[in-house]
């Protein structure tokens, strides 16, 4: 089976960065995506990983542990806008994507 | 600009109605769509996975005769909730791909339906 785990909720401050975990156990993987989404809004694309180690990409970096079945999104410089869900998904068989639950971020000024 | 489409992105409907949501995949083929459904405050959950010229794959606790699926070409999949009850009402969103493994997954805008 298919199993996502990330926090709920996550606060930090404005110009602060902030770590979102993801810890997963899948039957098959062939790479990991971050994805944000803002309420009522079809998600969008944040990063993909599918080998070992931190890809960076502006004020978002994400890191893949596929022995640990770990990830975590790091964003940087936090913004207001930043507040949104962010999810966790692998693709195992096919293109089929599995989330985890979101974590939501507020941004507190 | 979105290179998925999906329509309408609101619709209202009267219980015992069906509600019929297209899918189009704007300037790739898509020979599989996946649909979604989101409740409030939730992450998606997978409903089917739709393959172009058959049936479509369902999730395990998916009613296929309440959720119909058409894959009827390779850039437009169909979503019908049929006899729509309250319990129906929720964000459904579709997403494809294209072609090849290691590819990310582009959404739809979403439809909110709301069964009254």
């Amino acid at each position: 089976g298919q199993n996502i785990d990330q926090p709920t909720e996550m606060t930090a401050t404005e110009g602060a960065i902030v770590q979102i975990n993801c810890t997963y156990q899948t039957s098959g993987f062939n790479g990991l995506f971050w994805y944000q989404q803002h309420a009522g809004e079809a998600p969008t694309f944040l990063s993909y990983n599918v080998l070992d180690g931190l890809e960076e990409k502006g004020r978002f970096s994400s890191f893949l542990s596929r022995s640990k079945g770990y990830s975590y999104l790091l964003l940087k410089e936090l913004q207001m806008k930043d507040s949104a869900s962010y999810l966790c998904a692998v693709k195992a068989a096919g293109n089929k994507l599995t989330f985890g639950g979101g974590t939501r971020v507020l941004v507190k000024p | 600009g979105a290179v998925v489409s999906q329509h309408p992105s609101r619709v209202i409907c009267k219980s015992g109605t069906s509600v019929k949501i297209e899918c189009r995949s704007l300037d790739f083929q898509a020979t599989t769509m996946f649909w979604y459904r989101q409740f409030p405050k939730k992450s998606l959950m997978l409903m089917a996975t739709s393959n172009e010229g058959s049936k479509a794959t369902y999730e395990q606790g998916v009613e296929k005769d309440k959720f119909l699926i058409n894959h009827a070409s390779l850039t437009l999949s169909t979503l019908t909730v049929t006899s729509a009850h309250p319990e129906d009402s929720s964000f459904y969103i579709c997403s494809a791909s294209r072609q090849g493994m290691n590819t990310e997954a582009f959404f739809g805008q979403g439809t909110r339906l709301t069964v009254v």
